[in-house]
């Protein structure tokens, strides 16, 4: 069973900042936060993943509470192509790690 | 090349057809993975196999048979399929020392 809580769905305006919340309170020390997202349509695409600290890449932050039992990730100006289904995923790292999807976010951005 | 490459990306089988999904990907990713997704459903993993061999078989029935055949290439035989079956099917890899997958684009099953 998916580890993560997320609300199912979420609108944002156009060139906006979208913040989308993940609960993930049974999370295990050696587990890492992964987000992927997926366009209707087409195979899921990796975004960004984390341990402890706070990451950023060219798609997105991602802001982990200090307890870990929480996590934001943050797609700084949304477009209409950012329109997907999100998904938080807790995994282990490496070979160990299989992604168990949760339902996700489904994000909605609006011109 | 960053790219997971999954043929055929359309399949109509009958339920007494034998048919095969092909995955490939020149990546060097050690990990490869099988995903079923149903309609407005998040993907459900099936298979995993770690340095091409099978590490997790999520209590998949046995009409379906993953097969690893060097570290490029995963196969999903069907066999006996049901309509019920009809569904996006997933492959993904990764490097093995970390969870960044890369996924496919997926082949649409149809079993009629």
């Amino acid at each position: 069973d998916a580890k993560t809580t997320q609300p199912p769905s979420m609108d944002c305006a156009e060139g906006r900042a979208a913040n989308l919340p993940c609960n993930h309170s049974t999370i295990s020390g050696n587990e890492y936060v992964y987000w992927y997202r997926q366009i209707h349509s087409q195979g899921p695409q990796y975004i960004i993943h984390g341990l402890k600290n706070n990451e950023t890449n060219e798609m997105a932050s991602l802001i982990i509470t200090e307890d870990r039992k929480s996590s934001t990730l943050i797609l700084p100006h949304a477009t209409l192509r950012d329109t997907a289904v999100y998904y938080c995923i807790v995994a282990l790292g490496g070979s160990q790690g299989n992604l168990i999807f949760g339902k996700g976010t489904k994000l909605s951005v609006k011109p | 090349d960053t790219e997971v490459t999954q043929t055929p990306k359309h399949l109509v089988m009958g339920m007494t057809n034998k048919k095969s999904l092909k995955c490939e990907q020149h990546m060097g990713h050690r990990a490869m993975y099988w995903y079923k997704q149903k309609a407005k459903k998040p993907p459900e993993l099936m298979f995993v196999y770690s340095y091409e061999k099978l590490s997790i078989n999520e209590s998949v029935p046995s009409r379906f048979s993953p097969e690893c055949p060097n570290s490029s290439l995963l196969n999903l035989h069907l066999h006996a399929l049901q309509p019920e079956d009809s569904a996006l099917y997933l492959c993904a890899s990764s490097p093995g020392w970390n969870t960044e997958a890369f996924f496919g684009q997926g082949t649409r099953l149809t079993v009629v």
